[in-house]
Formats: C-alpha cells, structure tokens, sequence
C-alpha cells in the first residue's frame, strides 16, 4: 500500500468493554507511533516502537493501554475495560526509523465510548 | 518539557490573502520540526518538513521558516484559496527523543 492504514475507521462500544485498534504501516517503515486526538485537546503521544521493541511508552495513560508490533510490520492498540475519557482518534504514523525522518500518518480511528 | 504553542488559534481571511501562521516551542534542541494539516474528520497530512539545520523550506505556495535559537518557525500560506480552509499543526522532535510534540493548532477559514 502506498501509506499508513489504520481499521477500523470507526469505532463504537460500550462503557467496560476491550476494543483493538490496527496499524499497518508503510512497507519498510521501522519505526511506529501511536498517538491520540481528544476532544478538545490537542495531539499527544502514546508509545513508539523500532522493529518489535517499544523504547518509550511513557504516553500511555494507564495500564488498561498496551501495544504490540509483530514481524516488524503490524502494531495492534488494545484498551481494556474502555472508559468514556478513552473517547479519541487515535492516530498511527510510521517512519523509516531515524529522529530526523518525516513521519506519516494514517486517516485514524474514531473510538466513542458510550 | 518541551511546549509548543501557535498563535493564532484561528482565523478566518477572505481568498487571495497572504497569511503567517505562528508557532513557538520552549527547548531549541530539536531534530527538526514539521508542519500538518489536518481536515475535519481526517488525519494529517505532512507540508513541510525542516530539519534544525535548515533555515527554510518551500513548497508551492508554503514557505516555512525556522529560527531554532529563538525557538520560533512560521508557516507562510502565499494567495490563499478557500482550498486551503483547515487546522494546521506544527510539532517539533527534541533531542534524545522520537516523538512529535504537538501545537495546539490554527484552524484557517478561507472564504471566497
């Protein structure tokens, strides 16, 4: 594919439940980012990952939050026991994995906690 | 603790007009810093990307300019087109660190 895809593009549960959020980043493309767009709020980070491994997680807000990346390619966002302050797009971006690269981001999820 | 901040937080221009959007961050020992837009509804989209080596890059009608030591950059936005109507974001990568911190934005409205 030719950028970043994230599914499902909406996403509506209720109060309580998990949900699981998909990226797949641009092939080739080491390093992956989650970050989420509030209401209201501006853009904040989440984790990042390089290969497999995730360096920083210091982004995420509780520990009902959790990532994984495998293959080097596909990284699932999963939130467990959703509140409604979980309400967000959450956004994915990939890099070819240095600092100095330009990140690019999917169209992202719209999750609303009910 | 890196802060970045944009002014103004929005405002609305008639086509044709040529606009400076602000934006500011606290800690000058940045690897680069980009520009987005962002659409309702939709993700961002990357303008600009300069590095805190570069002085200034272009890109049609944008020009972004970045003085690291004052930590400043602007967006430039030469005869806009009501096209143009959107958020716009900068964010800037620190030192030690791989993750854009965010602007809170200027949400542009261009009118015909």
């Amino acid at each position: 594919g030719a950028g970043v895809s994230q599914s499902p593009s909406n996403k509506v549960t209720e109060k309580g439940k998990d949900v699981e959020l998909r990226c797949d980043p641009i092939s080739g493309h080491t390093a992956l980012y989650w970050y989420r767009q509030s209401l209201g709020q501006g853009l904040e980070f989440l984790i990042y990952f390089q290969g497999n491994s995730a360096p920083d997680k210091s982004g995420l807000p509780s520990d009902r939050f959790s990532a994984e990346r495998t293959g080097g390619s596909v990284s699932t966002l999963t939130i467990q026991r959703t509140q409604q302050e979980d309400s967000a797009v959450y956004l994915c971006a990939s890099s070819s994995g240095l600092a100095l690269d330009e990140q690019y981001f999917g169209p992202g999820t719209r999750l609303t906690v009910t | 603790k890196q802060e970045v901040t944009q002014i103004p937080a929005a405002l609305s221009v008639p086509e044709g007009e040529n606009l400076v959007l602000n934006c500011s961050f606290t800690d000058s020992a940045i690897y680069n810093l980009q520009w987005f837009r962002q659409d309702p509804g939709k993700g961002l989209t990357s303008l600009l990307l300069i590095q805190s080596s570069q002085r200034e890059q272009t890109s049609g009608r944008l020009n972004a300019s970045l003085d690291k030591s004052s930590g400043r950059s602007t967006l430039y936005i030469a005869a806009s087109q009501p096209g143009d109507s959107a958020t716009y974001l900068c964010a800037v990568i620190s030192y030690n660190t791989d993750k854009l911190i965010f602007g809170t934005g200027t949400r542009l409205q261009v009118f015909p």
